[in-house]
């Protein structure tokens, strides 16, 4: 079974500088599907950035990049010039490549990340 | 508008009673998704469906019962609330097509039992 983890509780940054966030991960499979969630206090949970393993090409969006490190297994997610919106808790999820099966494509979360920005 | 609802936002029930907690998805997405989040476990998987008429177990399914009759409803009951059961519900959709499909969330209940 997949397990995810963050080790980060809680972290802060100021407005406009550049916070990262851990998460590793441990699979055996070769081949699956990474994501950062961000749920703000409103609850929603956003679909931040999503990264393929095949693709050895770090995802962007905008002010959000990803470090994905495959041998490592680990996958941090970069925020550059930090806004106030962007107060949240962050989830790492890790999803097997084939979606059918016994998996149906199901999410394995990790613990969250609390972010707080500061002005 | 299209999307993902759940109902209700919130829910106070006591322990032993049952409580049934609906999702609902414009979407025609096959596959549907219960979570339930919880401080220091992130959101732990207690049921998922595939299509009408399929669903299975996931990490946490024990105390929870689904059904799946139709694709666009996935209601998820409690048949007898206990207090540790007490937690945030998510319920989540996916397209059945493709690979690397997001999963889109509601914006969940929260669950108080007492």
């Amino acid at each position: 079974a997949q397990t995810v983890t963050q080790s980060q509780p809680e972290m802060s940054v100021q407005e406009a500088e550049t916070v990262t966030l851990s998460c590793t991960y441990d699979t055996s499979e070769s081949d699956y599907y990474l994501f950062w969630y961000k749920q703000p206090p409103s609850r929603q949970m956003i679909l931040v950035i999503r990264q393929e393993a095949y693709k050895q090409q770090n995802a962007t969006e905008n002010r959000f990049s990803v470090n994905f490190q495959k041998a490592a297994k680990s996958f941090s997610l970069k925020i550059s010039d930090s806004q106030l919106g962007d107060a949240a808790m962050y989830f790492c999820a890790y999803r097997t490549f084939y979606a059918g099966g016994t998996s149906y494509g199901k999410l394995t979360f990790g613990q969250g990340t609390i972010l707080t920005v500061h002005p | 508008d299209a999307g993902i609802t759940q109902s209700p936002r919130y829910k106070i029930t006591e322990t032993g009673r049952q409580v049934t907690l609906m999702c609902h998805q414009t979407w025609s997405h096959s596959y549907m998704f219960w979570y339930r989040q919880d401080l220091g476990h992130g959101l732990r998987l207690i049921y998922y469906s595939a299509a009408a008429d399929i669903t299975d177990k996931g990490e946490v399914p024990d105390g929870y019962v689904v059904s799946r009759s139709k694709t666009e409803n996935f209601p998820l009951t409690l048949e007898s609330a206990t207090r540790s059961q007490t937690s945030v519900y998510f319920c989540a959709s996916r397209t059945g097509g493709g690979h690397g499909q997001p999963q889109h969330f509601g914006d969940g209940t929260r669950l108080s039992i007492l």
